[in-house]
């Protein structure tokens, strides 16, 4: 099935600087994909939709500048955090929905996460 | 407003009993609906997903059922095991490729 990799799966960083992280789709090609953020005991909620090629779209209250997202080919979007700040700390999680002609609409797999603690 | 409304929110419950999980989403156009398990540190994973005309599926022991006339879905879990303690969410997604709406999820702890 639709495999999507996620790295790194946690990160340390101290304030102020920038944190990247990947989110691949092995065995599909994604020209969508989309990262959450997740507070503990919470559910998952959406940051930004990611365009292959394209700005992503992102949702209210989300800072563009803040959280850079970069969907520069079909199997892999990038989000960096820029001068991250321990209110950024958090589980960010990304999914791709399979754009192949065989797949289903909106059929999505999420990555496994990754864990942000900034000190 | 597109909500999602998951019951109970955490449940406790003993090695090999059965267990239900409650969902009422008021998303409309509806398209489909899912259910997922996420491990506490790791991201969702899918266990079923039911189309507007099906009202049962099921994946090994978690059987999940759909009613589109009143908007409501459960998933049941059959001969609980410990590693079925996780939070399960269910997720609707509305027609097209609209943004999917989550539930908040329902915390299970399965008890030895």
């Amino acid at each position: 099935g639709a495999v999507v990799s996620q790295h790194p799966s946690w990160v340390i960083c101290k304030s102020g600087t920038s944190v990247k992280i990947e989110c691949r789709s092995l065995d599909f090609q994604a020209t969508t994909m989309f990262w959450y953020r997740q507070f503990p005991k919470q559910s998952l909620m959406l940051m930004a939709t990611s365009n292959e090629g394209s700005k992503a779209t992102y949702e209210q209250g989300v800072e563009k500048d803040k959280f850079l997202i970069n969907h520069a080919s079909l199997t892999l979007s990038t989000l960096t955090v820029t001068s991250a700040h321990p209110e950024d700390s958090s589980f960010y999680i990304c999914s791709a929905r399979d754009s192949g002609p065989t797949s289903g609409a909106n059929v999505l797999t999420f990555g496994a996460g990754s864990r942000l603690t900034v000190l | 407003k597109n909500q999602v409304e998951q019951s109970p929110q955490s449940l406790i419950i003993l090695e090999g009993k059965n267990c239900t999980l409650q969902c009422n989403y008021t998303v409309s156009p509806f398209s489909n609906l899912r259910w997922y398990k996420q491990d506490t540190g790791r991201g969702p994973v899918s266990l079923t997903i039911m189309t507007f005309s099906e009202n049962t599926k099921s994946n090994g022991r978690y059987t999940a059922t759909l009613d589109a006339d009143t908007k409501q879905s459960s998933l049941h879990i059959t001969a609980s095991q410990l590693s079925d303690s996780a939070s399960y969410i269910c997720v609707v997604a509305p027609t097209g490729f609209q943004k999917l709406v989550f539930g908040t999820g329902t915390r299970l702890l399965v008890s030895p």
